[in-house]
Order: C-alpha cells, then structure tokens, then sequence
C-alpha cells in the first residue's frame, strides 16, 4: 500500500529552527508537495521538489532524496504565525497526490 | 480574486437527510476536486473532475454523488446522510494533472451528521 508518515506534532521556540520530515512509499513518484494549514483554514501551497537536493524560499526550504524516500521542511526565524499544520503530500505514478496526516507545530513564545 | 469559494461553511444533518455543497472557482481551471479531512487522517479524495461534463471516483467515493454542469462548479451531493460522514470537506482546483500542479483551496465545509 501506499504510505506517508510524519510526526503527529512538534513544539518550537519562536526564533528557532525546526525541522518537520516525511517519509513517503508510493507506487510511482512524480513530486512531493508542503502545504500549510492554519486551523479551521484551507491548505496553501509551500513547496514542490521532484528533483533530489535543498529548496530554499525565503524562511522555508524543503529538501528531498528519491533513493531515500525522505523529504523534510525547514523553517527557520519562527514566527508565532507559523504555527499551524504542515501537509506533506506525493503525487504517485497515476498522478494521483497521496496525503500525510500533516504535523502540528506549536510555537511557543 | 474569489479563487474557489464553497457554500455553506457549516451545516449540521440528521441521519438520512440530503444535501448538496456547492463549490464555484474563477481561475478557469481544468480539473476539480473534492476532499474529506478527517482527524488524524490525510486528505482524502471524493470525487474529481477533469473537465466540464466529466466525473471520476476517488479513493472514498461510496455515499456521495457528484457534478460538473459548468467549468466553473463542482456539486457534492449526499443522498442520505450518515453519521460516518460528519468530516470537513475540501474543494479545490488546479490548472491541469501534471506532477507540478499546485491546488487551490476552498475555505472548507463543516459537516455534522446527528
């Protein structure tokens, strides 16, 4: 079956840096996705990565290796309003997106 | 810019009882999609559809009827509504079905089913 695992929840500091990861198996894989979620809001789109190697925009990079089946997004200079649900999602060989369950982050003052 | 609107925002049901949500986007997008998001669960696809007049199932299709009359609409129809459905649901468009292709969202619609 098809699967994407990330941490349930992560707590940080504002100021820090956090790393949220996603380990994906699909049949197929042709991109992976971070979308942000603030509570009782819609997914907005962060990042795409289809190529192995580090994106970085602004704040938020996301970095990803195929041959692992690893992706993680970092965001740096937290601020209180990053607090929300961050979606990792792969687009499988049907083009179909495949969704993890998203990783709550709190950030504490 | 709207982007995709959904109507209504809240809605609560009794067992049995039928209802449509309506989702409207105004970015000529190609393909619409309809989600469930449940706790602890990833988004989970409806229905989708890849143009005007074209319709196909998703990963949890039973329960739901759907329709795409206009470009602009997809309708999210529940006969007869069970508990099992009380979720937020999402619509949301995109340009085509290529890897690449970003979703825009509605705001969400909540669902209670009594």
């Amino acid at each position: 079956g098809q699967n994407i695992d990330q941490p349930t929840e992560m707590t940080a500091t504002e100021g820090a840096i956090v790393q949220i990861n996603c380990t994906y198996q699909t049949s197929g894989f042709n991109g992976l996705f971070w979308y942000q979620q603030h509570a009782g809001e819609a997914p907005t789109f962060l990042s795409y990565n289809v190529l192995d190697g580090l994106e970085e925009k602004g704040r938020f990079s996301s970095f990803l290796s195929r041959s692992k089946g690893y992706s993680y997004l970092l965001l740096k200079e937290l601020q209180m309003k990053d607090s929300a649900s961050y979606l990792c999602a792969v687009v499988d060989s049907n083009y179909q997106l495949i969704w993890g369950a998203g990783t709550k982050l709190i950030i504490k003052p | 810019n709207a982007g995709v609107t959904q109507t209504p925002k809240f809605r609560v049901l009794k067992t049995g009882q039928s209802m449509t949500l309506l989702c409207a986007q105004d970015m000529n997008h190609e393909y619409m999609y309809w989600y469930r998001q449940d706790p602890g669960m990833g988004l989970r696809l409806i229905y989708y559809s890849a143009s005007e007049g074209t319709t196909d199932k998703g990963e949890v299709p039973n329960g739901y009827n759907v329709s795409r009359l206009k470009k602009q609409n997809f309708l999210l129809g529940l006969e007869s509504a069970a508990p099992s459905q009380t979720s937020v649901y999402f619509c949301a468009s995109s340009y085509d079905n290529s890897g690449a292709n970003v979703l825009t969202f509605g705001a969400g619609s909540r669902l209670t089913v009594l």
